[in-house]
């Protein structure tokens, strides 16, 4: 049973272009949460998901980030016309139902140039 | 408003000695707590969780204690291994969501 797999691992991108991060669930998971490490801090909450539907984006910029995570296929995290301070460590996380341990995928790591 | 903190930036330990990481919250709400170890450049790995309904949960080497009148949790780590050399993220949620509030994290180093 492969685990949850984000990529890509590195991203690179200069200001003003797109970045498109994907999260593959653990099998029969349906819960997905994208969180965000900046440098020397903890994991901050982005936004939950469901199959097609979004459920919690209280942690989302107002602007440039969404989110969708569609019937077939990964979750995408879209960030559009990236600034540096866009540059972190994203992670996601899945799970099957509330309050049942979430697994976290390797990350990507986006830089921003 | 930083609702789970981890006081301790970082701990070093003896080799086989107990590992004592502590967290507190202040949000009230809370009532799913976990632990997670992370190692540079990869995702945090689970370690334990515990429900507000308890107030002890033990796996292995692993305890987490959960006092709700002090709003504190902490996480014990007994026989500390030099493996166990990482860092420890506490987290909260509240009733009905897994949107984790995550500490800031405390470096463990165990020595030999």
């Amino acid at each position: 049973n492969a685990g949850v797999m984000q990529n890509p691992r590195h991203l690179v991108r200069r200001r003003g272009q797109e970045a498109r991060l994907r999260c593959s669930p653990m099998k029969g998971h349906s819960h997905v949460y994208w969180y965000r490490q900046l440098p020397e801090e903890g994991l901050k909450f982005m936004v939950y998901l469901q199959k097609e539907n979004i459920i919690d984006e209280s942690g989302m910029p107002k602007e440039r980030f969404s989110a969708e995570f569609p019937k077939e296929g990964p979750s995408i995290l879209r960030i559009q016309q990236v600034v540096r301070g866009d540059s972190a460590a994203y992670f996601c996380a899945t799970n099957t139902q509330t309050h049942t341990e979430a697994f976290f995928g390797q990350g990507t790591r986006l830089t921003v140039v | 408003d930083q609702q789970v903190k981890q006081n301790s930036p970082s701990l070093s330990v003896q080799e086989g000695r107990i590992s004592i990481l502590n967290c507190d919250y202040t949000n009230s709400m809370f009532d799913y707590f976990l632990w997670y170890k992370k190692y540079p450049a990869e995702g945090p790995t689970f370690l334990i969780s515990i429900s507000s309904i308890k107030d002890k949960n033990e796996d292995g080497r692993f305890t987490v204690f959960l006092n709700k009148s002090a709003k504190h949790l902490s996480l014990h780590i007994v026989p500390s291994q030099p493996g166990d050399s990482a860092v420890y993220f506490c987290a909260a949620s509240r009733p009905y969501t897994d949107k984790l509030i995550f500490g800031t994290g405390t470096r463990l180093q165990v020595f030999p």
